[in-house]
């Protein structure tokens, strides 16, 4: 049982470039969520998924996009990275809302854009 | 939207104290909360929670924390530290099926 696991861990990117952060979990977990980590900003909700084939908006999701095509995988592009967009990315799952709505994490990938 | 504010952005304690990590939450009816740990280059892990019952939650690792309805607070302590709490630790509070974190606090243990 891996948990959530995160593809790549590091990643260094030109501004322009595009590249998908790849998010996969094995607890049949229904809701995914992308945020990002910025030093005293806590964590930032991106994009999330309640289920497959669908996703919302969260609180900072301009220059992101998302796709849920299964269950397990939840996609994060950048379409045209940005100085910005220097970040550490993390995603997360849970149960649906019979639960606590306790997340469980990945270990997060770098992403340095230059 | 539920929101919670983290009152220390930094906290520096010797190994062997005590140490208070203290965390508001904006006022509702009901309210679901957690405190999560991050070691350096890891991603979170879950402390502890409080859904409901005892205001006294045990978590991992000798953490624990009290929920306080009147005061709108749950402040996480640990009656003595060690070199590996050495942490950033983040207070989040369930909204719907997302969580809202805290700005997170920093705590550093000293020898």
């Amino acid at each position: 049982n891996a948990g959530v696991t995160q593809t790549p861990k590091f990643r260094v990117l030109k501004t322009g470039q595009s590249m998908t952060l790849l998010c996969a979990q094995d607890m049949n977990h229904e809701y995914m969520y992308w945020y990002r980590q910025d030093p005293g900003m806590g964590l930032r909700l991106i994009h999330y998924s309640v289920g497959e084939g669908t996703t919302a908006k969260g609180e900072v999701p301009d220059g992101y996009n998302v796709s849920r095509l299964k269950k397990q995988n939840f996609l994060l592009g950048l379409e045209s990275a940005a100085p910005s967009q220097t970040s550490v990315y993390f995603c997360a799952s849970s149960y649906p809302t019979s639960g606590s709505g306790e997340q469980y994490f990945g270990p997060g990938t770098r992403l340095t854009v230059t | 939207a539920q929101s919670v504010t983290q009152l220390d952005s930094q906290v520096p304690v010797f190994e062997e104290a005590p140490v208070e990590l203290r965390c508001n939450y904006s006022s509702s009816v009901s309210v679901y909360l957690f405190w999560y740990v991050q070691y350096p280059n890891q991603g979170l892990q879950l402390l502890l929670k409080y859904l409901s019952g005892s205001t006294l939650v045990k978590g991992i690792n000798g953490f624990e924390a009290e929920f306080n309805k009147s005061q709108t607070s749950f402040h996480l302590r640990k009656p003595s530290v060690h070199i590996s709490d050495t942490a950033e630790y983040f207070c989040a509070v369930r909204n719907d099926y997302k969580l809202s974190f805290g700005a997170g606090t920093t705590v550093t243990v000293r020898a």
